[in-house]
C-alpha cells in the first residue's frame, strides 16, 4: 500500500525559479491537505481540497497554487520561488468524515530556496 | 480562533523516566476532535491517537496514555518508562467542526514538543 507519495523529497532552487511538488495518494481520500513545516513553528496549513475540482485556502497561501483535477493527485506549485519558502513540505489525506478520520500524511519534500 | 498549545518546547529525561508532554486548546466548537501525532528524526508523522470533545475518558495504550480534560482545555500525553526510541518531536493538533474547520477536516497544529530520552 503506497498510501500518500511525495516528489521530490529533496530540492534545491535558486530565487525566482519554479516548480511543483507533486502528492498522489491510492486511498480515493477525497480530503487533501499541504503543510509546511518551519523549524520550532509547528505545521502551517498552506491549501486544501474538499474533493476533486475544489481547493481553497490555508493559513500561508502567499507564494503557491494548488491544482485538483482528479481525486488521486494534489500537485503544489511555486511560482517565484524566495528564501522564505524554504520549509519541509508535507501532504496530507483524509478519509470518511472530515473531521474523525486519521490524516495520513507523505513523507515530506525538503526544499531549500538559494 | 482556534490554537493549539504546547508551552514545552523541548523536555529531556533520563531512560525509564516517566514524561507528561502537556497540550492546551482554544476553540468555540462544542464538537471537536483532538490528536497527537509523533515525529521522530527521520521525518515521518505518525498519528497516535484522536478524540473526540464528547469522550472524556482516558485512554491507555501500552505505556502511552492521554488525559483529556475539558475543564481546562488541556489534552496532555504521558509516556510512562521512557525509551530512548520515544526520542521525537510530538505535535498535537485539534480539528473543529463550525468556528474552524468548517467541515474541511482541517487540522491546527501545535508548535510542538522536542523529547528527548537519554540512555
Amino acid at each position: 500500500n503506497a498510501g500518500v507519495t511525495q516528489t521530490p523529497k529533496f530540492r534545491i532552487l535558486k530565487i525566482g525559479q519554479s516548480m511543483t511538488l507533486q502528492c498522489t495518494q491510492d486511498m480515493n481520500h477525497n480530503y487533501m491537505y499541504w503543510y509546511r513545516q518551519d523549524p520550532g513553528m509547528g505545521l502551517k496549513l498552506i491549501y486544501y481540497s474538499v474533493g476533486a475540482g475544489i481547493t481553497d485556502k490555508g493559513e500561508v497561501p502567499n507564494g503557491y497554487n494548488v491544482s485538483r483535477s482528479t481525486t488521486e493527485d494534489f500537485p503544489l506549485r511555486l511560482e517565484l520561488a524566495a528564501p522564505s519558502q524554504t520549509s519541509v513540505y508535507f501532504c496530507a489525506s483524509r478519509a470518511g468524515q472530515p473531521n474523525t478520520g486519521e490524516l495520513f500524511f507523505g513523507e515530506g519534500s525538503r526544499l531549500t530556496v538559494l | 480562533a482556534q490554537k493549539v498549545t504546547q508551552a514545552q518546547t523541548e523536555i529531556s529525561v533520563v531512560e525509564k523516566e516517566d514524561v507528561t508532554l502537556d497540550c492546551v486548546y482554544e476553540t468555540r466548537d462544542t464538537t471537536y476532535y483532538l490528536f497527537w501525532y509523533k515525529q521522530p528524526p527521520s521525518g515521518e508523522l505518525v498519528f497516535l491517537i484522536r478524540r473526540n470533545s464528547f469522550d472524556e475518558q482516558n485512554e491507555i495504550s501500552g505505556r502511552y496514555s492521554w488525559n483529556f480534560q475539558k475543564s481546562t482545555s488541556s489534552f496532555n500525553f504521558t509516556i510512562t518508562a521512557s525509551q530512548v526510541v520515544d526520542s521525537a518531536v510530538y505535535f498535537c493538533a485539534l480539528s473543529g467542526t463550525i468556528h474552524g474547520s468548517s467541515n474541511t477536516g482541517k487540522l491546527i497544529f501545535g508548535q510542538g514538543t522536542t523529547l528527548q530520552v537519554k540512555p
